[in-house]
């Protein structure tokens, strides 16, 4: 059973910029959630992907936004990048519309200068 | 607003030595309350799910309880591999989607 993976696994932006993240999901599971976790602190909440549909969201603003494609795998494109937005980016992959116990990638590290 | 504070932020054992870990939630109905591991620069592995309060669950060394304001992570003689953060996390019930609401992690060193 292929667990969750998830590229780049780091990345270096200047402020302003655009990036794409990429999290394939777990063989079986048909949503995914992202999250941020900053240094010292825990993953938080940004938006849940289940049959290609954004059907939850944290307290981001528009410039998060993503993407599920028919084979589950997601995207996270964040626009404007801010030095606040430097942190590892975690991907979940779980089944059903993600109220399932959901199973974490090794993140990608993102550091905006 | 759901909420989950742990304590505390960090423990330092000997090997041998047991203890727990304490998470409080906050929540309106939980569907669920999620333990993590997460080693230094990688993602969170998960350890147990507990969906009712009496609820215990036990993985080798470890042993989670839930009531309905907190749950425990209890470590029995642990060993040097299991230093890492502990994360803890709940899940509302009224969703349609799997929101996870995390604590800031207690980080675990266990000396040889």
């Amino acid at each position: 059973e292929t667990g969750v993976t998830q590229s780049p696994t780091h990345l270096i932006k200047t402020r302003g910029q655009q990036v794409t993240l990429r999290c394939s999901s777990q063989s079986g599971h048909n949503t995914v959630s992202w999250y941020q976790q900053a240094l010292g602190q825990g993953p938080q909440f940004i938006f849940q992907y289940y049959r290609e549909e954004e059907n939850g969201r944290g307290n981001f603003p528009p410039r998060f936004s993503g993407l599920q494609f028919p084979n589950y795998s997601s995207e996270l494109n964040v626009n404007a990048l801010e030095l606040d937005d430097s942190a590892l980016y975690l991907c979940a992959s779980s089944k059903g519309q993600g109220t399932d116990t959901q199973y974490f990638g090794p993140g990608t590290r993102l550091t905006v200068l | 607003e759901d909420q989950v504070t742990q304590s505390p932020e960090a423990l330092r054992l000997q090997e041998g030595e047991s203890s727990s870990l304490n998470c409080s939630y906050t929540v309106s109905g939980l569907r669920g309350l999620f333990w993590y591991r997460q080693d230094p620069g990688k993602g969170p592995e998960f350890l147990f799910t507990l969906y009712s309060a009496g609820e215990e669950k036990e993985k080798e060394r470890l042993k989670a309880t839930l009531t309905k304001k907190e749950s425990f992570l209890h470590i029995t003689a642990p060993k040097p591999e299991d230093s890492a953060t502990y994360l803890c996390a709940v899940q509302p019930r009224g969703t349609s989607y799997g929101k996870l609401t995390f604590g800031q992690g207690t980080i675990l060193t266990v000396h040889p």
